[in-house]
């Protein structure tokens, strides 16, 4: 079956805009999470939805947000664009029982803010 | 909260050397544990992942790792490293109470031919 699909793979803003990120999970899986990831900070969790719920979120500013849509697909908005946000910015589509339990990941949209 | 500990952030080995990655767990209960591997500027590829049974896993690419309950590790093995698994390993942990991975910091792996 295909894998994640995230778009676009590469942006670059300017301080002050916003941005839409996109991601499309494996067919049937209805969980997808959004990670950051930086060279200071690591792999850090942003949020994570299910069945167009929002069901955890990370310690992210307001700016930060998200949705699902009703075939799974999801979105990540920023707002008001800092310096510091940029960065990899990778979706996990996840299956979460049985033997097919866990994580697979897109190859992630690289955000550059300039 | 659970954590993951990764104590080394570089290793370099010789091509046909094995290679042993840390992995170190904080968490009360047996988490979901996994290896992930990146390559620069891409995704995070599942090598292997533990839930519970047999505590030696074997994974893609040639890569086993061992659940060891009593030194909470979860610690990434091949017997022969290649050129090619030079990157960047991830070890990850999983509990039931929220469906997210926390991760450790990363090993950057560098083979030498």
């Amino acid at each position: 079956k295909a894998g994640v699909t995230q778009t676009p793979r590469y942006l670059i803003k300017t301080r002050g805009q916003q941005v839409t990120l996109s991601c499309s999970p494996i067919s049937g899986h209805r969980s997808v999470s959004w990670y950051q990831q930086t060279p200071g900070q690591g792999l850090q969790f942003l949020f994570e939805y299910f069945s167009e719920t929002q069901r955890n979120k990370g310690n992210f500013p307001g700016r930060f947000s998200g949705r699902q849509f009703s075939n799974s697909r999801s979105e990540m908005n920023v707002s008001t664009l800092e310096l510091g946000d940029s960065a990899l910015y990778l979706c996990a589509s996840s299956f979460l029982r049985g033997l097919d339990y866990g994580y697979t990941f897109g190859s992630g949209t690289r955000l550059t803010v300039v | 909260a659970q954590s993951v500990t990764q104590p080394d952030i570089h290793i370099t080995v010789s091509e046909g050397a094995s290679l042993e990655l840390r992995c170190n767990y904080s968490y009360g209960a047996t988490p979901y544990l996994f290896w992930y591997v990146q390559s620069p500027g891409q995704g995070l590829q599942l090598l292997l992942k533990y839930f519970s049974g047999d505590t030696l896993v074997q994974g893609i690419k040639g890569f086993e790792a061992e659940f060891k309950r009593s030194q909470s590790s979860f610690n990434l093995r091949k017997p022969s490293v290649h050129w090619s698994d030079a990157a960047e390993y991830f070890c990850a942990v999983h509990t039931g109470t929220a469906s997210k991975l926390t991760f450790g910091t990363g090993t950057r792996l560098q083979v030498t031919l």
